[in-house]
């Protein structure tokens, strides 16, 4: 079985600021993470993934995450923020022989000028 | 044109009426997925398809039934509409590997059930 805890349900930030939106994992198996964004009244976008190889993974619009296996982490960074970053957040989880993917609660992020 | 398309985009029902939501895609791929998002408890599975002739109930299927009357298309349907299956529908599709593959969204369906 695999879950996902996103420690965050709300994370206000002030524009320019940076921001991490944690999301911690628990796996039986190898773990495929993914990061997806969600625009107020849109579907959802993949901003990242991280399937193997390097821990630290790059996405679209200036986000990144670390693998951290020990940890069981793979939060998700971005070090200047943008009032159009506004969202939630989704951290999902696969793994093994296991193609489904199971979502975290969601992080709202809120940008303010 | 989106590749992953769902109709209708808002509906309101009400209690005890059988309504269909359907998802299109043109990405050519097998794997399709239903997933209900409620406020603050993120995505859940509903039902999935690897094909046409392989359909797997989710997590909450209860009150839910699918078709995949072709590649591209996969309805989800609700025989008879509850006000607690008021919710924001998604379809998502797939490629067919094993594992490590991301899914891609259409734009939602909000249903309410009065």
């Amino acid at each position: 079985a695999q879950s996902v805890t996103q420690l965050d349900s709300q994370v206000p930030v002030f524009e320019e600021a940076p921001v991490e939106l944690r999301c911690n994992y628990s796996s039986s198996v190898s773990v495929y993470l993914f990061w997806y964004v969600q625009y107020p009244n849109q579907g959802l976008q993949l901003l990242l993934k991280y399937l193997s190889g390097s821990t630290l993974v790059k996405g679209i619009n200036g986000f990144e995450a670390e693998f951290n296996k020990s940890q069981t982490s793979f939060h998700l960074r971005k070090p200047s923020v943008h009032i159009s970053d506004t969202a939630e957040y989704f951290c999902a989880v696969s793994g093994g022989s296991n193609y489904k993917l199971t979502f975290g609660k969601g992080t709202l992020l809120t940008v303010n000028p | 044109d989106a590749d992953v398309t769902q109709t209708p985009r808002n509906r309101i029902t009400k209690t005890g009426k059988r309504i269909m939501l359907e998802c299109s895609q043109t990405k050519g791929h097998d794997r399709m997925y239903w997933y209900r998002q409620d406020p603050g408890l993120g995505l859940r599975l509903i039902y999935y398809s690897f094909d046409v002739k392989d359909i797997n109930k989710g997590e909450i299927s209860d009150g839910y039934s699918v078709s995949r009357q072709a590649q591209a298309k996969f309805s989800l349907s609700l025989e008879s509409a509850i006000p607690n299956q008021t919710a924001l529908y998604f379809c998502a599709t797939s490629e067919t590997r094993s594992t490590g593959t991301e899914q891609y969204f259409g734009p939602g369906t909000r249903l309410t059930v009065t």
